[in-house]
């Protein structure tokens, strides 16, 4: 059981040029989050899809982009990259429990991202 | 909004002792969830425990144990005979009911000596 999947897991890009992370999770899900983790911030919401169809902002939404491509798959693309998005990037998922409130988050091994 | 406060960036504990991590949050709703995760030099985020805000009794797992004080809005989490691998960035972190927003606090370095 692999949980979610976060690729690359290391990433250097020149600024202005663009990116995809790929998150991918196989817990059948509804939710899952897009978060970045800067020293001294712990991790801010970047997007978030609350079920397959659906995306909505968080926090720190400006400079990204992101597609629900299924239940399994989300996606962040970066479209022009820069020195301010180098961060480690963290992708999460949860289901609902019993009462239909959401589970703790599960999150991907993260990928560290370094924009020259 | 919610925002949540770790005031203690970073802490240093002998094997075997105790150590007591602080967080406080402010929220004016009154059905919540309360966690703290770790992450260890790997980077992983994991789950070390969780409190709902309508159970007064304190959350325990294992070496694990939360001081749930909801009229002070204070959250904090103690590690018992601390072991090595201990050694890690813990975050307190805070959602509402039915919400999809989980919000998080700086982080605190506790470091394990042996």
């Amino acid at each position: 059981n692999a949980g979610v999947t976060q690729t690359p897991k290391f990433q250097v890009l020149k600024t202005g040029q663009s990116m995809t992370l790929q998150c991918a999770q196989d817990m059948n899900h509804n939710s899952m989050y897009w978060y970045r983790q800067d020293p001294g911030m712990g991790l801010r919401l970047i997007y978030y899809s609350a079920s397959e169809g659906t995306t909505d902002k968080g926090e720190v939404p400006n400079g990204y982009n992101v597609s629900r491509l299924n239940k399994r798959e989300f996606s962040l693309r970066l479209e022009s990259a820069a020195p301010s998005q180098t961060s480690v990037y963290f992708c999460a998922s949860t289901g609902l429990d019993r009462s239909g409130s959401n589970q703790p988050q599960h999150f991907g091994d993260g990928t560290r991202l370094s924009i020259l | 909004a919610q925002t949540v406060t770790q005031s203690q960036p970073e802490m240093s504990v002998q094997e075997a002792e105790t150590v007591t991590l602080s967080c406080t949050y402010d929220t004016s709703e009154n059905n919540y969830y309360l966690f703290w995760y770790k992450q260890p030099p790997s980077r992983q985020m994991i789950l070390v425990i969780r409190q709902e805000a309508y159970k007064q009794q304190n959350a325990t797992e294992n070496r694990f144990s939360v001081n749930f004080q909801k009229a002070a809005k204070s959250f904090s989490l103690k590690i018992s005979d601390s072991q090595l691998g201990d050694t890690a960035m813990y975050f307190c972190a805070f959602i509402i009911f039915n919400d999809y927003k989980l919000s998080f606090g700086a982080g605190t370095t506790v470091t394990v000596r042996a």
